[in-house]
């Protein structure tokens, strides 16, 4: 069965200062996984997912099967990064189900 | 582009009711959308899946004649929620896809908070 591990509910940095938002996976088979953000008041939207290697907003995400992991980086805190996040992984199902995980709040403070 | 609209955002209804809650891409066709259920601090739970013009597939642990999904067109899903308890209070979700457009990605609605007295 498929399983996404968000270790920490809540991450508190300083502006300016590093981020690293872990996620883990379980999967038998070739996995595509996404970070999906969600801001105060808004609705769930995609940040970014892996197989595009891309850098949204300055965060990346390298998906490491060996260790089965896809954390969220982004090497400068800024304040408008503060909002929940959640790592997803899709399923082998035909209907493109994501499994989410329970959700990271990240906190940026001045 | 690429927005999903649900309706209403929030509704209280009595013990016993039902109440309908709509999904709408507004500008995009959607083949299939996902209804998510959602508890305080916890993560997204998928209920269903629906696909235009076919039966909607339920998640294990969800009872498809308490949470009844039509995907009756391309632009619209609902989820019905039957003889409401207070435990079906919860904040639901919905998402498409816009296969369309050569993605696979969800696109999410802003959610209807659900309270049942």
């Amino acid at each position: 069965a498929q399983r996404v591990t968000q270790p920490e509910k809540l991450l508190s940095v300083f502006k300016g200062a590093p981020v690293e938002l872990k996620c883990n996976y379980s999967y038998s088979g070739s996995p595509e996984l996404f970070w999906y953000v969600q801001y105060s008041r808004q609705r769930l939207q995609l940040l970014l997912r892996h197989i595009s290697r891309e850098s949204i907003k300055g965060f990346t995400a390298d998906l490491n099967k060996g260790e089965t992991s896809f954390h969220l980086k982004k090497p400068f805190a800024q304040e408008e990064d503060s909002a929940m996040y959640y790592c997803a992984l899709k399923a082998s199902t035909g209907f493109q189900k994501l499994v989410f995980g329970t959700g990271t709040r990240l906190l940026v403070s001045p | 582009g690429a927005v999903v609209s649900q309706h209403p955002s929030w509704v209280i209804c009595k013990s016993g009711t039902s109440v309908k809650i709509e999904c709408r891409s507004l500008d995009f066709q959607a083949t299939t959308m996902f209804w998510y259920r959602q508890f305080p601090k916890q993560s997204l739970m998928l209920m269903a899946t629906s696909n235009e013009g076919s039966k909607a597939t339920y998640e294990q642990g969800v009872e498809k004649d308490k949470f009844l999904i039509n995907h009756a067109s391309l632009t619209l899903s609902t989820l019905t929620v039957t003889s409401a308890h207070p435990e079906d209070s919860s904040f639901y979700i919905c998402s498409a896809t816009n296969e369309g457009r050569s993605t696979d990605t969800q696109y999410f609605g802003p959610g209807t908070r659900l309270t049942v007295l």
